[in-house]
């Protein structure tokens, strides 16, 4: 049992907007810490996908946007692509201590 | 330009203990606010952190696991290594180390090593 909560899978067709939520409590996300997010391709290990709740690293497509709002936050990934097919996976901090959503499973249609 | 990259052992059987080891380049763990964590990742689950080492030597580590992990670096071999006592089948997993500063994400990560727990 993760402590930030994530859908398991979401999907989209090309072209589309998909969102995914990474919800937290009052100890983690609620107390002010930030938010990355990794993505994972298929047999491959984590990238990060964006730092710090909003920020992308250099290289990162603009169709990839983080927000985060109290104990929650989200993935939003527009104009999608056969490319973003892969698990997501949400980050933040608890007591200090490092903490992992469950991960999403993003199938693009 | 950081590059990392794990290494140990492929399987090893129940009640052992694991050591891996987590050989970097392109920064230095002597250097302010850099730190190592380690990841790991059972085959077709979510992430799991593990245990961080910051440049200053303060560590941390994952609360179910505190007691049977230890966490320690090299500096002078840029490298990290990783123990993990009593080893179970559930400790079956792809174990990643990765790059990060104080409070920023892991920015760049390791391959990953698969390590198989079996008699």
């Amino acid at each position: 049992q993760s402590v930030l909560t994530q859908p398991p899978s979401v999907s989209g067709a090309p072209g589309q907007r998909v969102t995914i939520s990474c919800t937290g409590s009052s100890s983690n996300i609620g107390a002010g810490y930030d938010v990355h997010w990794y993505q994972q391709l298929p047999g491959t290990a984590p990238k990060l996908l964006i730092y710090d709740n909003i920020n992308r690293p250099s290289g990162v497509p603009d169709r990839f946007s983080g927000s985060k709002s109290g104990s929650s936050a989200s993935l939003a990934i527009t104009g999608l692509q056969a490319v973003d097919e892969a698990d997501y996976y949400c980050q933040s901090y608890d007591s200090s201590l490092v903490v992992f959503g469950g991960g999403t499973k993003l199938t693009v249609l | 330009q950081i590059t990392l990259k794990e290494s140990g052992p492929t399987l090893v059987k129940p009640t052992q203990t694991l050591t891996l080891t987590c050989t970097f380049s392109g920064f230095s763990l002597s250097t302010s606010g850099v730190g190592v964590g380690w990841i790991r990742q059972p085959p077709g689950k979510a992430l799991e952190w593990l245990a961080l080492i910051y440049w200053d030597d303060d560590k941390s580590y994952t609360p179910s696991l505190r007691t049977r992990l230890t966490i320690t670096k090299d500096t002078s071999k840029n490298q990290v290594v990783l123990t993990l006592t009593n080893m179970d089948p559930v400790d079956t997993a792809t174990y990643y180390c990765a790059h990060r500063r104080t409070y920023s994400p892991f920015d760049m990560w390791g391959q990953g090593t698969m390590v198989t727990v079996s008699s």
